[in-house]
């Protein structure tokens, strides 16, 4: 069974449209996050929700918008897509915001056009 | 800023040797972990290790943290071909609920 998983695991779009991407994790963890991996592949946390709350809010720009309608799916929603959004962006979950080890998905590999 | 900072950015060695590769941090931390990226997947955690540890085992992996130095090292000894991959540093900041900070990552190569 997959811990964390995201869909879709590629997203090809053009620019100004909005898309989403969804994770889900069925590890019963209370935290989730999505981080952001650039072409050079640095890694970078963007956001955090633990038990639906938004716990951490990196400076991004505000066209990404998170969403956690419940504790085991965080979804990622971008407006008005910008050529520099093309990147990798990963969820993850751990038990709680001061846990130690993370989950990965496998990653969405977003290209905008 | 970038938090954790991996040497070398690349590591080609032969199969069997040992790899190393090191990872140096800015802030008091929490915890080290270090974590796997194998081409085009999710990242997977190797190990972790505390801030009042010094080094840690797991199977082939040896993780030692200097916090004097803020400085960490990944040993993984009698390498495999199966051990290609980039293998990144994440810092865990005390007192905070930040998440992960990450390095650049080591890119490492197992000849066979």
């Amino acid at each position: 069974d997959t811990a964390v998983s995201q869909t879709p695991k590629y997203l090809v779009t053009q620019m100004g449209n909005d898309k989403s991407i969804k994770c889900e994790q069925n590890l019963g963890h209370d935290t989730m996050y999505w981080y952001k991996q650039d072409s050079k592949k640095f890694l970078k946390i963007m956001f955090s929700y633990n038990n639906k709350e938004l716990i951490i809010n990196e400076t991004v720009p505000n066209r990404f918008s998170p969403k956690s309608p419940d504790k085991a799916h965080l979804n990622l929603h971008i407006n008005s897509l910008e050529l520099g959004d093309s990147a990798v962006y990963f969820c993850a979950s751990s038990l709680g915001p001061l846990a130690g080890e993370q989950y990965f998905g496998p990653g969405t590999r977003l290209t905008v056009t | 800023s970038q938090q954790g900072e991996e040497d070398p950015q690349a590591l080609s060695i032969q199969e069997g040797e040992n790899a190393t590769m090191n990872c140096s941090y800015k802030t008091s931390i929490n915890n080290l972990q270090w974590y796997r990226q194998n081409s085009g997947r999710g990242l997977v955690h190797l190990i972790l290790i505390r801030s009042n540890e010094r080094e840690k085992h797991s199977g082939r992996l040896r993780v030692t943290l200097d916090t004097s130095k803020k400085s960490s090292s990944l040993l993984i000894t009698a390498s495999r071909a199966a051990d290609t991959a980039s293998y990144f540093c994440a810092t865990v900041r005390i007192r905070s609920s930040d998440g992960l900070t990450f390095g650049k990552g080591t890119h490492l190569i197992i000849q066979p």
